[in-house]
């Protein structure tokens, strides 16, 4: 089966730009999961769809950021205005269920905000 | 709220050796499931093994076994027989057993470089 697909792989913006980020789960997946890690630090959680619905979007660190996820297949997170702080890796992943096997995650967008 | 700790930003191990890498956390919960995931170079993450918390017999694939220390809150990773292949930096997880969130709960990541 397609694993976890993220693009792009990498992005440079300038800080005020807008940059979107796309992720295409497993099919069949109705878990999706977004995740980012600052460098240096760790892997924090952002949100969790179940299907289109936000499950919990605890995670998300303020208004500048949104994600969607239409159909409930592919989703999208998109960050308006770009802040230098929001460069980091952003890591997309699925799951069937619970996910008490763990996730399968994509390669991740390597944001940089300059 | 749940915390992860990776005490061990970097380690060395020579091809053919022995490693441990080290993992502490903190919970109030008594059932949860802890995970060790490796990230290559090439950036995707790759699940290792997994551990859930009421099993007292600790999880092993292949090279890789855990020592997992309910009391404690430890869980580290010994990885067997290095491989050059085995160079990664590699993450400590923790889940809540069921609830309404799926979320992981990361460390901060040990690099693991392998000697040949």
């Amino acid at each position: 089966e397609a694993g976890v697909t993220q693009f792009p792989s990498h992005s440079v913006i300038e800080k005020g730009q807008t940059v979107t980020l796309r992720c295409d789960p497993i099919s069949g997946h109705d878990n999706l999961y977004w995740y980012r890690r600052v460098m240096g630090k760790e892997i924090k959680f952002l949100l969790h769809f179940v299907k289109e619905s936000k499950q919990d979007e605890s995670g998300m660190p303020n208004n500048r950021f949104l994600a969607e996820r239409t159909g409930g297949t592919y989703s999208t997170l998109k960050v308006q205005p770009a802040e230098l702080e929001d460069s980091g890796v952003y890591f997309c992943a699925s799951s069937q269920g619970q996910a008490s096997y763990g996730y399968t995650f994509g390669s991740g967008t390597r944001l940089t905000v300059v | 709220a749940q915390t992860v700790t990776q005490s061990q930003p970097e380690m060395s191990v020579q091809e053919a050796e022995t490693v441990t890498l080290s993992c502490t956390y903190d919970t109030s919960e008594s059932d949860y499931y802890l995970f060790w995931y490796k990230q290559p170079p090439s950036r995707q993450m790759i699940l290792v093994i997994r551990q859930e918390a009421y099993k007292q017999q600790n999880a092993t694939e292949n090279r890789f076994s855990v020592n997992f220390q309910k009391a404690a809150k430890s869980f580290s990773l010994k990885i067997s027989d290095s491989q050059l292949g085995d160079a990664a930096m590699y993450f400590c997880a923790y889940r809540d057993y069921g609830g309404a969130t799926n979320k992981l709960i990361f460390g901060t990541g040990t690099l693991l470089a392998v000697q040949p």
